[in-house]
């Protein structure tokens, strides 16, 4: 039943070292969303994909890339993790505008 | 960019109580969304409005484009119902969300 999938659900890795999220959805959204969220902190917006258009925002760091090979799959890819980038990772879907569907999220722990 | 506050941060109430989490936002907005955050993660959109009043089941949302104002109102809350609140705007298209810092509620048995 699940909708809109994350994996891993946890992810350690060591600091430098790429490290990849995955996010899967059976929705047949056309767009996706990735969010970081740390903690006590709101989830912010890192970037999106509508369609096949990538869309980044601007304070997204160089570091944090993005790939989606086809509607179903988004993955988050971090080059260098540092310190700083230990978060939950939220992956969201929409149809357009509409009401967005988020996954269980990542948490993603440096060391 | 639009600045979005919600109001109270924390809120600890007795299970039965009406329950009232605000929300305000700086600039127009396409939709002012509403979500629920339990612990571990997990977030849950509740309602997606651009205009009066929406109800389901417990929970109802209104808001007031003129003011630029919105609230989340719990009747006979439960203690099931705590969780963190978060309401988040989209200014436009499928740009993605800005939240607010979220609401933490507890209701108490």
């Amino acid at each position: 039943d699940a909708m809109v999938i994350q994996n891993p659900r946890y992810q350690v890795t060591q600091f430098g070292k790429p490290v990849t999220l995955s996010c899967s959805q059976t929705l047949n959204h056309n767009v996706m969303y990735w969010y970081q969220q740390k903690s006590s902190q709101a989830p912010k917006l890192l970037f999106h994909y509508y369609d096949k258009d990538f869309n980044n925002e601007a304070d997204t760091p160089d570091n944090f890339q993005s790939r989606r090979p086809n509607t179903s799959f988004c993955f988050l890819d971090i080059r260098s993790p540092g310190l700083g980038d230990a978060a939950m990772y939220l992956c969201a879907t929409s149809r357009g505008t509409e009401t967005q569907y988020f996954g269980p999220g990542t948490r993603l722990l440096v060391l | 960019k639009n600045e979005v506050e919600q109001s109270p941060q924390n809120l600890t109430a007795q299970e039965g109580e009406f329950i009232t989490i605000n929300c305000s936002y700086s600039v127009g907005i396409s939709a002012l969304h509403w979500l629920q955050q339990h612990p571990g993660g997990g977030i849950v959109s509740l309602f997606m409005l651009s205009s009066g009043k929406k109800k389901h089941g417990r929970l109802i949302a209104t808001i007031n484009i003129q003011e630029k104002h919105s609230s989340l109102h719990i009747t006979a809350s439960h203690p099931r119902d705590s969780a963190v609140y978060i309401c988040a705007e989209s200014g436009g298209g499928a740009d993605g969300l800005t939240f607010g810092k979220g609401t933490h509620l507890i209701i108490q048995p």
